[in-house]
């Protein structure tokens, strides 16, 4: 079975800039996450989706993150613009229904680094 | 809200067992899980607990009090590959995974 997979792995921009990050899921999982991870920290929600609706997204900075996840499979998370403060890695994860004992999978993530 | 706190860092020698705790608020509760972070690498799943008391998996267990937020990940027989960051990871009423700082466990020989 393949993983959940996202690109790009690296990415480095200047303050102001946009940037876009695409994640896909396992197939069949209904439920996608988005995940910002700060060095030493753990992950912090910013998005789920579930199928192709927004279920909870209270912790995304909706003044500069968008996520979209068309047609509930593949899905973008942008920033625009980037702030020093966004530098983290990204990670994406999916999971069968996002209830009870479900366990989530997580992507290899990609690290932004903003200048 | 959630809050979970774990200790940030310890050290242990090959082949012995450490302790890992983590102790938690939260509005409702729906589980929580143990999660293991090699530097550099996504997250991979360990155990989950919805119930009090320990679940074994092999070398790793996990016990869960519900009635005092607490739970610990035990690691037996300690391997250099198991030098990593453990994330507890509580589950609240609202479905929403909240995730502790992890603890960075670093095996030496």
């Amino acid at each position: 079975e393949a993983g959940v997979a996202q690109s790009p792995r690296y990415k480095i921009i200047e303050k102001r800039q946009s940037v876009a990050f695409w994640c896909n899921p396992i197939s069949g999982h209904a439920t996608l996450y988005w995940y910002q991870q700060i060095l030493g920290q753990g992950p912090k929600l910013l998005i789920q989706f579930q199928n192709n609706g927004v279920v909870d997204d209270s912790q995304l900075p909706k003044d500069r993150f968008s996520a979209e996840r068309l047609k509930g499979v593949d899905s973008t998370l942008k920033i625009q613009p980037a702030k020093l403060e966004d530098s983290a890695v990204y990670l994406c994860a999916s999971s069968p229904t996002g209830l009870g004992v479900d366990e989530q999978f997580f992507g290899p993530g990609t690290r932004l680094t903003v200048l | 809200g959630q809050n979970i706190d774990q200790p940030t860092e310890m050290t242990a020698t090959e082949g012995a067992i450490v302790q890992i705790n983590c102790t938690y608020q939260t509005s409702g509760f729906n589980g929580l899980f143990w999660y293991q972070q090699h530097a550099g690498e996504a997250p991979t799943f360990l155990s989950y607990n919805v119930l009090d008391g320990l679940e074994e998996k092999g070398r790793f267990s996990s016990f869960l009090s519900r009635s005092k937020g607490y739970s610990y990940l035990l690691l037996k027989e300690l391997q250099m590959k198991d030098s990593a960051s453990y994330l507890c990871a509580v589950r609240g009423g609202n479905n929403r995974l909240a995730f502790g700082k992890g603890n960075q466990v670093v095996v030496i020989p």
